[in-house]
């Protein structure tokens, strides 16, 4: 099976500017996740959905942060404006039912 | 609220060596419990999980992963480590029975690196 496809892999920005990250999920799977991984870290899930509605948003910071995820398949995060702290690789994953979560190779996005 | 810890940040080991990465969790009920590892520039790819029945599970490249609820543990031991088996452990565990609404958090990691 294809497994969770992200893109770009890189990104290179300035503090301020946006940007936006693309995932789409392995075929059949429900449940998709947003992660943060900074440098040195564990992932930390920034949102989570179950096909195209929200489960958890928590740890997301909603002033900057933003995704959707139209007809409960591929899903957009977006960052604006962007801060120093938001260099991290951010993680995709998805899962159906019990399974566990398969990742894709995730975005590095550098701010300047 | 539920945790990860993972209490080595790094562990340096010989080729050939034995290996084992310590986790414990915090979590009231039965956890589901994972162990992922990460190379450079990677995602993290599933080494193997536990879920219910036997408390020795089997993974992937030769690891395993016993689960002590007692201990609230789940470590992840190797006996000869190869090479390529340099890269982020990460232990992981899933909450709550309802698929739909349960968290997958992540412990802060490990990083392995072996001695030819």
């Amino acid at each position: 099976e294809a497994g969770v496809a992200q893109s770009p892999r890189y990104k290179i920005i300035e503090k301020r500017q946006s940007v936006a990250f693309w995932c789409n999920p392995i075929s059949g799977h429900a449940t998709l996740y947003w992660y943060q991984q900074i440098l040195g870290q564990g992932p930390k899930l920034l949102i989570q959905f179950q096909n195209n509605g929200v489960v958890d948003d928590s740890q997301l910071p909603k002033d900057r942060f933003s995704a959707e995820r139209l007809k409960g398949v591929d899903s957009t995060l977006k960052i604006q404006p962007a801060k120093l702290e938001d260099s991290a690789v951010y993680l995709c994953a998805s899962s159906f039912g019990y399974s566990p979560l398969h990742f894709g190779n995730g975005t590095r996005l550098t701010v300047t | 609220a539920q945790s990860v810890t993972q209490p080595d940040i790094h562990i340096t080991v010989s080729e050939g060596a034995s290996l084992e990465l310590r986790c414990n969790y915090s979590y009231g009920a039965t956890p589901y419990l994972f162990w992922y590892v990460q190379s450079p520039g990677q995602g993290l790819q599933l080494l193997l999980k536990y879920f219910s029945g036997d408390t020795l599970v089997q993974g992937i490249k030769g690891f395993e992963a016993e689960f002590k609820r007692s201990q609230s543990s789940f470590n992840l031991r190797k006996p000869s480590v190869h090479w390529s088996d340099a890269a982020e452990y990460f232990c992981a565990v899933k909450t709550g029975m309802k698929t739909s609404y349960d968290k997958v958090i992540f412990g802060p990691g490990t990083s392995l690196s072996v001695i030819p």
